[in-house]
């Protein structure tokens, strides 16, 4: 089954600064989903993109979607030290959800 | 609080041990999966159950013996398990079966498990 990849697999930044990650994909997908995880916890969901939509805000995030590139990016702007965790995004294959190794963030104080 | 709850947090086994992992959904889902998480990998989506009937089994071992009494409850048996099977086991559910309706998934806070 195909997976999203996530680049880089880890980033640290300073508090207030953006941070920038980026997910390949295979094949064609339906949607596209980011979820977050804080160490040792479960994944919480962040955001959604459908294939016909091409940008998408949420509070301090900005998901884009290039179809034609195969390709997803996640902005989170104004970083606080909360934002510290790793995230993922997940792609629906066969009506499954394939997640990525995630990208580690870590914001620093 | 995602309305979905998993024990224990922590677990230690020896390889001869049995034991079960737990996950109880508050959101009246219809669709519940275990997911395995080892470090540095990508989560490896284990079992699927759909209104209370597994739909989905991905090559797993038979030392993993899922359960699913009703559609609020999922258990993961474990038995003779090998010191790979280490990793954090992650229950989630979603409203219905992942479908062209673009499902999200609400996941549990795992299970640490350790394999002596």
């Amino acid at each position: 089954s195909q997976q999203g990849e996530e680049d880089p697999q880890a980033l640290s930044i300073q508090e207030g600064e953006n941070a920038t990650m980026n997910c390949s994909y295979k094949t064609s997908i339906n949607n596209l989903q980011w979820y977050r995880q804080n160490s040792g916890r479960g994944l919480v969901h962040l955001i959604l993109i459908r294939s016909n939509e091409r940008e998408k805000h949420s509070g301090r995030l900005r998901v884009t979607l290039d179809t034609s590139k195969k390709s997803s990016s996640l902005l989170i702007t104004a970083s606080r030290a909360a934002d510290t965790a790793s995230y993922f995004c997940a792609t629906d294959d066969d009506y499954k959800l394939s997640f990525g190794a995630g990208t580690t963030v870590t914001v620093r104080a | 609080e995602t309305g979905v709850t998993q024990t224990p947090r922590h677990l230690v086994m020896g390889m001869t041990n049995k034991k079960s992992l737990k996950c109880e959904q508050h959101l009246g889902h219809n669709a519940m999966y275990w997911y395995k998480q080892s470090a540095k990998k990508p989560l490896e989506l284990m079992f699927v159950y759909s209104l209370e009937e597994r739909v989905e089994n991905n090559s797993v071992p038979s030392r993993f013996s899922p359960e699913c009494p009703n559609s609020s409850h999922l258990f993961l048996h474990l038995h003779t398990l090998q010191p790979e099977d280490s990793a954090l086991y992650l229950c989630a559910s979603s409203q219905d079966f992942l479908s062209r309706y673009n499902e999200k998934l609400f996941f549990g806070s795992g299970t640490q498990l350790s394999v002596l």
